[in-house]
């Protein structure tokens, strides 16, 4: 059974504060993606990794793919209250179109 | 672009009854896909669609559970004799068949509430 790991699965913070999520596992994707999602909305992709190692930068929030492509990590400096949400990891199983999800991340960033 | 879109957003039904909802891809998209996602876990993927032809299953889509996606443009998902068990957000992503990533565009998704 393939399995997405994300640590922590709660967060509360203070606004300023710097976090970082965890998604891990023991199987290897072929590319894996963050994405945010809403109470009672689908989720909004926020980044896809292809390449091992790979990092990427988008505004406040840094995401790395792990070199054996099997983790990733999402870090976000100065948190705001608008980062408020679930964050979800999702990888594509090599040799396929299938994903499977992470158990999600409930961030909660106060002011 | 519209996005994808997802009809209806909520559904409330009683035990043993059918329901059938309806995803829109974005337009161009030629890979469809159905994920549940119950209150606190991430999605579950269900089906996958390349055009009209169901490429995938999972284990997890019962006898009662079917998708179609005729045209190769809008899919419904079909839930024959509703349990309460079935009750999620029924959600449908989007992607683009190009050899690059793969991504996948969400929906709102359907909440169906089985009592």
């Amino acid at each position: 059974t393939q399995l997405l790991e994300q640590s922590p699965q709660f967060l509360s913070i203070q606004e300023g504060e710097n976090l970082t999520v965890y998604c891990n596992s023991s199987s290897v994707f072929s590319s894996l993606q963050w994405y945010r999602q809403e109470p009672g909305e689908g989720p909004v992709l926020l980044v896809t990794v292809v390449t091992g190692g790979e990092v990427k930068k988008l505004k406040r929030l840094t995401f790395q793919f792990g070199d054996a492509r099997k983790d990733s990590s999402l870090h976000i400096t100065a948190a705001q209250t608008g980062d408020t949400g679930l964050y979800l990891c999702a990888g594509r199983i090599s040799g396929t179109y299938k994903y499977i999800f992470g158990t999600g991340t409930r961030l909660k960033v106060l002011a | 672009d519209t996005g994808v879109s997802q009809d209806p957003r909520h559904k409330i039904t009683k035990r043993g009854q059918n329901v059938t909802f309806r995803c829109d891809p974005i337009s161009e998209h030629n890979r469809l896909y159905w994920y549940r996602q119950t209150l606190g876990q991430g999605p579950e993927f269900l089906t996958y669609f390349q055009n009209e032809a169901q490429l995938e299953k999972s284990r997890l889509l019962s006898d009662r559970f079917s998708a179609e996606r005729p045209k190769g443009s809008f899919s419904t998902l079909e839930i024959q004799r509703t349990e309460q068990g079935d009750s999620a957000m029924y959600l449908c992503a989007s992607s683009l068949g190009a050899y690059s990533s793969y991504e996948q565009y969400f929906g709102p998704g359907t909440r169906l509430t089985v009592t």
